[in-house]
């Protein structure tokens, strides 16, 4: 069974950028689309944005001008970047994979996810 | 933008049958999918499609659709199922290819 898990610094200061990778195991990352998904404390649920094994991406509108998704095949990981980020961007990051190619796009298997803390 | 509404709580005793509703403009020509999120854990699809169980999921979780409004309906609440529930879907340009509802606070009374 495929596994997800998120990996990267848990406190970024603002204006930074936020970098987490997710490493896929029990699966091959090719074939799917991973996404990244994210809750604040206390709020609901956020779709970040989407990469295809052959490094096609989706971004939420609301985020895609601080946002990049990339690939990394040869070590099964695929990563985000958030650049200037604010205390709004705390949250519990999550990796997903895509089964899915027409939208909407949805996830069936999801990582345990990783707290990321914006302060200084 | 596009929104998906939940009710913010739900509440039913062990036995009884829950039923949790999301509003869209893009239903029915958008698949709905289901979500349960427990604290501190991952969330886990439940619903897949409007109305598919994915395996493992137990069978008294079901989909439903509706016009404008999909529904989760959880029969023989037991304890267990006790968590927040999203709905989420698309709009119908594709512009807003993921969207969450704003989650349903399910307790078991």
């Amino acid at each position: 069974q495929v596994q997800l898990q998120e990996s990267g610094p848990g406190l970024v200061k603002p204006s930074e950028t936020l970098s987490l990778t997710c490493t896929v195991s029990g699966g091959s990352i090719s074939g799917y689309y991973w996404s990244w998904i994210r809750q604040p404390a206390g709020k609901g649920l956020e779709w970040i944005g989407r990469i295809s094994f052959t490094g096609s991406t989706n971004y939420n509108p609301s985020l895609k001008s601080r946002v990049i998704i990339f690939v990394d095949m040869s070590k099964n990981q695929f990563s985000l970047e958030l650049s200037s980020v604010t205390a709004a961007d705390t949250a519990v990051y999550y990796c997903a994979r895509d089964p899915g190619v027409a939208t909407p796009y949805y996830s069936d298997y999801w990582g345990q996810g990783t707290l990321v803390t914006v302060s200084s | 933008s596009y929104e998906l509404t939940q009710p913010p709580s739900v509440s039913v005793s062990p036995g009884q049958t829950a039923r949790i509703t999301c509003s869209g403009d893009a239903f029915p020509n958008q698949y709905a999918y289901w979500y349960q999120k427990k604290p501190g854990q991952a969330p886990a699809l439940v619903i897949y499609k409007d109305s598919e169980r994915p395996s493992g999921i137990p069978e008294r979780f079901s989909g439903s659709s509706s016009g404008t409004k999909v529904t989760l309906t959880i029969s023989g609440v037991q304890a267990e199922d006790e968590a927040d529930y999203y709905c989420q879907s698309g709009d119908s340009s594709g512009t807003f290819p993921v969207v969450f509802g704003g989650g349903t606070k399910l307790t078991v009374l």
